[in-house]
């Protein structure tokens, strides 16, 4: 089944020592997301990706960064994760064929990032 | 600016009750789209339904059923008969012909089925 997939589904790193998540998908979907969800709240978009045009959020702190090297695969990088930044990391994907097209995001199961 | 308002956080029932979700939405777009996802405990955001501005006819899935009134700008969405495997967070959204396929999204309504 297409789907998108992320690992891991758990995640556990100290304080500082840096982190990346994985997302891969198989709807070649030209753009993908990472949001990031905190207890009790709705997604916060982190940024996106418009095919190889990376989109970031005003108000992304530096400290996540984003990777994406082909069209199946995108990383969301955590330099140094700080106790504020454990949260469920949702990775997102929409067709996009163009880019302010409206699509619908479809999300993988997230990954559960806890930081000690 | 965009906003979803969902003002249930949380609503509670009993198995085989009838239950509303309300969401209001604010937009200057012409053309959006609204959206509903659920989330149940393991996480992961479930597409439920998508409906355009221009496209006012009720919809009916199974146990679901979405009305959209463009009066209220309101889409609510009722599950018939619940079931203990309704209990998520359910999200309503919107994007439209100047965010794109930008989400924005209410705060979540959490819904507890109760057997």
């Amino acid at each position: 089944d297409a789907m998108v997939i992320q690992n891991p589904r758990y995640q556990v790193t100290q304080f500082g020592k840096p982190v990346t998540l994985s997302c891969s998908q198989t709807l070649n979907h030209n753009v993908m997301y990472w949001y990031q969800q905190k207890s009790s709240q709705a997604p916060k978009l982190l940024f996106h990706y418009y095919d190889k045009d990376f989109n970031n959020e005003a108000d992304t702190p530096d400290n996540f960064q984003s990777r994406r090297p082909n069209t199946s695969f995108c990383f969301l990088d955590i330099r140094s994760p700080g106790l504020g930044d454990a949260a469920m990391y949702l990775c997102a994907t929409s067709r996009g064929d163009y880019p302010l097209s409206t699509d619908t995001q479809y999300f993988g199961p997230g990954t559960r990032l806890t930081v000690l | 600016a965009q906003k979803v308002t969902q003002a249930q956080t949380e609503i509670s029932v009993v198995e085989k009750e009838d239950v509303t979700l309300d969401c209001v939405y604010e937009t200057r777009d012409t053309t959006y789209y609204l959206f509903w996802y659920k989330q149940p405990p393991s996480g992961e955001l479930v597409f439920l339904i998508r409906r355009n501005s221009f496209d006012e006819q009720n919809e009916i899935s199974g146990r679901y059923s979405w009305n959209f009134q463009k009066s209220t700008s309101s889409f609510n969405f009722t599950i018939t008969a619940s079931q203990v495997v309704d209990s998520a967070v359910y999200f309503c959204a919107l994007s439209g012909e100047t965010s794109g396929s930008r989400l924005t999204f209410g705060e979540g309504t959490q819904l507890t089925v109760n057997p």
